[in-house]
């Protein structure tokens, strides 16, 4: 199975764009990575998830450079409430997450 | 929709107790997840069901610990006797044809 490595902590500043890398040198060819972040005390949620190409919806961005051997999450406009930990993870041919320790991203004023 | 639906939202009880999570999927999702949470541990994949059938329990800790989907809208798992260390939030997800998960808000135990 394909194993992620993220930064423990990172610091972004309110208003700027926060730049999440993850490290997935292992990814199979047929693996999706997906990105959930977890505000404190609730269930993780879907951010976004791609294969190869870019993708963007209305939470955030996903760069995946074409050895696909890492992506990076961007949040364009970080608020206060993007405080939270991050996950980058690979889903495997069972279709199961595999879960590591995140980036703990804190927005500050 | 409503999302994936855990009750309770918080549970407190003495050691020995039985405890009894629930989960309601989000309709039309085939695969349920159980999870459970602690610091010290992160989050552990206990057991998923695909089409209501148990596929991967090798998480599921001992014996003490059991789940059931007997439908597509209702999970449970349960802790019989719990023991303090079982004390963590215990979430449940669903996901649609290998999709991304939803998970639910989650319930946390504690065993005193």
């Amino acid at each position: 199975d394909a194993k992620t490595t993220q930064p423990p902590s990172m610091d972004c500043a309110e208003g700027r764009a926060a730049n999440l890398p993850c490290n997935h040198s292992t990814i199979s060819g047929n693996e999706y990575v997906y990105w959930y972040r977890q505000i404190h005390s609730q269930g993780p949620q879907y951010i976004i998830h791609g294969l190869k190409n870019n993708e963007t919806n209305e939470m955030a961005s996903l760069i995946i450079t074409e050895d696909r051997k890492s992506s990076t999450l961007i949040l364009p406009h970080a608020t206060l409430r993007d405080t939270a930990v991050y996950y980058c993870l690979p889903m495997d041919s069972n279709y199961q997450l595999i879960w590591g320790a995140g980036t703990k991203l804190i927005i500050k004023p | 929709d409503a999302g994936v639906i855990q009750s309770p939202r918080h549970e407190v009880t003495e050691m020995g107790q039985e405890v009894t999570l629930r989960c309601k999927p989000i309709s039309g999702h085939n695969s349920l997840f159980w999870y459970r949470q602690t610091m010290m541990r992160g989050l552990e994949l206990l057991i998923y069901f695909n089409n209501n059938v148990p596929i991967d329990d090798s998480g599921m800790p001992e014996d003490r610990f059991s789940a059931k989907m007997p439908n597509a809208s209702f999970s449970t798992l349960k802790i019989q006797p719990s023991e303090p260390r079982d004390s963590a939030v215990y979430f449940c997800a669903s996901s649609s044809h290998g999709g991304g998960y939803t998970f639910g808000s989650g319930t946390r135990l504690t065993v005193v």
